[in-house]
């Protein structure tokens, strides 16, 4: 499986914008990127997932470098409740006859100041 | 849609005993993913299921562990022998076939404690 590298903590201030960064420099042409997120005592939560272009939707914009070997996870104003472990998953397109077998990493630790 | 829900969401055991974890998928789902969570970790992929048919099981799934969804609803995950090693946090996982399939929906989880 493909590896992404993120940082393993982040911190921010709470309405301010936070920008999560993952490396995926062995990323192959048909890998998605997705974000999930895992607030405290809860299962994983599904963020966004991409593959070229950005993407944006209720909970985050998902900004793709062009040559795909990074990505940024943006939460345009940070909340309390967006503090989180945020994992940067590459994975087949579930879409397609490949099923969505999630490899997690260690994740970014978001602790968000009031 | 009511989420996907485990039970029990904690399991204290002796080690030697036998457990059992049931995941209830949400209703219209094809897919279903067994994961494996411990301290300070994400999340490892045990096992998948299409329907009522296992596709792939993890090497982490020794052969203490099966994993069965009989009419391709619910889910069983059973462990035998319970080891100390085997406490951790078993997560569920569902998703469509369809224009949500990337999106995977997770249980809140069944913790178990191997003492």
């Amino acid at each position: 499986d493909a590896k992404t590298t993120q940082p393993n903590s982040m911190e921010s201030n709470e309405e301010e914008p936070v920008h999560l960064p993952c490396n995926h420099s062995t990323i192959s042409g048909t890998d998605y990127i997705h974000w999930y997120r895992q607030l405290p005592s809860q299962g994983p939560e599904y963020v966004i997932h991409g593959l070229t272009s950005n993407v944006n939707n209720r909970m985050a914009s998902l900004a793709i470098a062009e040559d795909r070997k990074s990505s940024t996870l943006i939460l345009h104003r940070a909340t309390l409740r967006d503090a989180a472990v945020y994992y940067c998953i590459l994975g087949p397109n579930a879409g397609g006859t490949s099923y969505g077998k999630l490899t997690f990493g260690q994740g970014t630790i978001l602790t968000v100041h009031p | 849609d009511t989420g996907v829900s485990q039970d029990p969401r904690h399991k204290i055991t002796k080690r030697g005993q036998n457990v059992t974890f049931r995941c209830d998928p949400i209703s219209e789902h094809n897919r279903l993913y067994w994961y494996r969570q411990t301290l300070g970790q994400g999340p490892e992929f045990l096992t998948y299921f299409q329907n009522e048919a296992q596709l792939e099981k993890s090497r982490l799934l020794s052969d203490r562990f099966s994993a069965e969804r009989p009419k391709g609803s619910f889910s069983t995950l059973e462990i035998q022998r319970t080891e100390q090693g085997d406490s951790a946090m078993y997560l569920c996982a569902s998703s469509s076939i369809g224009t949500r399939a990337h999106e995977q929906f997770f249980g809140p989880g069944t913790r178990l404690t191997v003492l």
